[in-house]
């Protein structure tokens, strides 16, 4: 199996700062990677698929980066509404792994 | 607008049997992949398992696979995740998911069921 791992676990940050987080797979999984958004007591929110395309209605802000086993989620200035767990998935393999988050928290 | 409409939350005691429904609308149902993720209070996403509506094609997690059943109703575009027995451990969110193919990332979410298994 796959495995996925993120850093950091906890991110503290302000308003208007550029976050970066990192997702690291166990072996190559080429550019086959989404990202997701969740908020406290909500489903998770597709943002980024192939490692940076951009899903449709996610705001530009967000943009992701990498392939074979590094990936980046960036987001250029993060907003009030940007405070929440993110995850990573990757889909290489007959078989589909999350990373196990990372939660950006108001600084 | 595509939406995945989950059945209500449960509260069910250990040995019980459970069957969850995701009803999906607003686009092909036999097309795309539905899928089952859970999440364990405070924890992260894990996927269960997937179903091809068009022809009840299943795969499952090797973690979940002969401890769930998935199936799926496509006249009323209606998939499941059914247990025969509970236990305290399947206390978690389950969610289920659009993927935009097989083994594919995940594009629309329903909201959630919660399930609570407690004597």
């Amino acid at each position: 199996d796959i495995q996925m791992t993120q850093s950091p676990s906890t991110l503290s940050a302000s308003v208007g700062d550029r976050v970066t987080i990192t997702c690291r797979a166990s072996q190559s999984i080429s550019s086959w990677l989404a990202w997701y958004q969740q908020k406290p007591g909500k489903a998770p929110k597709l943002l980024i698929y192939k490692a940076s395309s951009l899903e449709s209605g996610v705001p530009s802000r967000f943009s992701g980066s990498g392939s074979g086993t590094e990936f980046t989620l960036t987001i250029s200035s993060l907003q009030p509404d940007d405070f929440a767990t993110y995850y990573c998935q990757q889909y290489n393999s007959y078989s589909l792994t999350f990373g196990g988050g990372t939660k950006v928290e108001i600084k | 607008e595509v939406q995945l409409v989950q059945s209500g939350a449960e509260v069910k005691k250990p040995g019980e049997s459970l069957k969850i429904s995701c009803k999906g609308s607003g686009y092909s149902f036999t097309s795309y992949w539905i899928g089952w993720v859970r999440q364990m209070p405070g924890k992260g996403l894990e996927w269960m398992g997937i179903i091809y509506p068009g022809d009840s094609d299943t795969r499952y997690s090797p973690s979940f696979q002969g401890q769930v059943t998935i199936s799926a109703d496509k006249s009323i575009s209606t998939a499941y995740l059914q247990w025969s027995s509970l236990k305290a451990s399947d206390t978690a969110m389950y969610y289920c998911v659009r993927l935009r193919g097989e083994f594919e990332h995940m594009d629309v979410w329903g909201k959630g069921t919660t399930v609570t298994v407690s004597s």
